[in-house]
């Protein structure tokens, strides 16, 4: 059953220390979106990938926030100094170029189960 | 821009009871609709979704969706709850391919027996 997975599913940090979180899309996916979910904001898009190229990243903190694909594989979305703002459940969802209906692509998204970040 | 409006933050019904949760969208062309359900601890999975053809569009777990484009909405709807339907409902806009899907802020459904 092709799933995205994310790591790691709870993490809980001090102010200023690096975070890092992972996701493997699903194989053969190759549009990769990072979101942040809060009781506040809702889901907000931080950035999302094509082909492993970023198409978009403007939701996303810049002096604090990077999200890079390294490979098909794996994209991560790092946060460096974390502040307590930044607690959040992340959520990294993956899409297929070739659509799931005929040969339109409609954009469906495939979300893993997100990484709850607590920042104290 | 792109934009959806859920206005719905909280709704409560009773098993067996019909729903509808409404959704409007902002969008300069044909848009591509989505609602997806999300349990608590879990992450978004896809409902149903229109991109074209018949504006009434049949779902997963016996959900419905129509579009109506003069009124800018995009209605969830449901003959008969269930309990296990208890979940917050996303209803998001898109344009396809790989432009950016935006999500409304939620509507959190309530079952009581």
């Amino acid at each position: 059953d092709a799933r995205v997975t994310q790591t790691p599913r709870h993490k809980v940090t001090e102010m200023g220390q690096e975070v890092t979180m992972r996701c493997q899309p699903i194989l053969g996916h190759n549009t990769v979106f990072w979101y942040r979910q809060t009781m506040m904001q809702g889901l907000e898009l931080l950035a999302y990938f094509r082909n492993r190229a970023p198409l978009d990243d403007s939701g996303m903190p810049k002096d604090r926030f990077s999200a890079e694909m390294p490979d098909a594989t794996l994209a991560t979305l790092k946060i460096q100094p974390s502040e307590p703002r930044d607690s959040a459940v992340y959520f990294c969802a993956s899409g297929s170029g070739s659509g799931t209906s005929g040969r339109v692509n409609t954009g469906e998204l495939f979300f893993g189960e997100g990484s709850r970040l607590t920042v104290l | 821009a792109q934009s959806v409006t859920q206005p719905d933050i909280h709704i409560t019904v009773s098993e067996g009871a019909s729903l509808e949760l409404r959704c409007n969208y902002s969008y300069g062309a044909t848009p591509y609709l989505f609602w997806y359900v999300q349990s608590p601890g879990q992450g978004l999975q896809l409902l149903l979704k229109y991109f074209s053809g018949d504006t009434l569009v049949q779902g997963i777990k016996g959900f419905e969706a129509e579009f109506k484009r003069s009124q800018s909405s995009f209605n969830l709807r449901k003959p008969s709850v269930h309990w296990s339907d208890a979940a917050e409902y996303f209803c998001a806009v898109g344009r396809g391919g790989y432009q950016k899907v935006t999500f409304g802020t939620g509507t959190k459904l309530q079952v009581i027996p």
